[in-house]
């Protein structure tokens, strides 16, 4: 069974540019959540979907970062303008749904921000 | 607010020590918790999950404990190997669906 995917793997990009980061869940997870990675920190919760809807998106710096999940499937993650404090690793999970349910993580994208 | 805490932050340890990883929080109302390995430029690999139910899960040379009243859980690793060298991840599961995370403990093992 394919587990999360996520592309690309490495961006560089000059602040103010725009940037997407893809995920693609394991198949029939319903879930899916995108975190925040700070260098020798934990991932910290950006967004989490129940199909087509984003059910908490309250740590989601909405005047740059934007999320879709349009199909219940695939997702994007945006950021625009990028920020030199947007360089992280972006973690795509995804679970079947429900609060409490093994969550399983993709391989990340790591973002610098010249 | 929760908060998970992870000591130490970094241990260096000759191969075939016997390990012990420490995660603390700050709420005991946890729906379970989690360790996770986190290899450099990877994603996160489950390691053991343990419901608030229970007192411990084993796989393999691994060993999770959790004494939810006291808000703690120790990852211990027997007969460390070089392999084992990564960052651990120890994650809550709060009654509000969040998972939480602590800072890691950055494990350097050598031969």
């Amino acid at each position: 069974e394919a587990g999360v995917v996520q592309s690309p793997r490495y961006k560089i990009i000059e602040k103010k540019q725009p940037v997407a980061f893809w995920c693609n869940p394991i198949s029939g997870h319903n879930t899916l959540y995108w975190y925040l990675q700070n260098l020798g920190q934990g991932p910290e919760l950006l967004i989490r979907y129940e199909n087509e809807e984003a059910v908490d998106d309250s740590q989601l710096p909405k005047d740059r970062f934007s999320a879709e999940r349009l199909k219940g499937v695939d997702s994007t993650l945006k950021i625009q303008p990028a920020e030199l404090g947007d360089s992280a690793v972006y973690l795509c999970a995804s679970s079947t749904s429900g609060d409490y349910n093994e969550q399983f993580f993709g391989p990340g994208t790591r973002l610098t921000v010249l | 607010k929760q908060e998970v805490t992870q000591i130490p932050a970094a241990l260096s340890v000759p191969e075939g020590e016997n390990l012990v990883l420490n995660c603390s929080f700050t709420d005991s109302a946890i729906y379970n918790l989690q360790w996770f390995r986190q290899d450099p430029g990877k994603g996160l690999t489950s390691l053991l999950l343990i419901q608030s139910s229970q007192r411990e899960q084993t796989s393999g040379r691994l060993n999770a404990s959790l004494d939810k009243s006291s808000g703690r859980s120790t990852l211990y690793i027997a007969a460390s190997q070089p392999g084992d060298s990564a960052t651990y991840l120890c994650a809550v599961l709060g009654y509000q669906g969040k998972l939480i995370f602590g800072t890691g403990t950055r494990l350097q093992v050598f031969p």
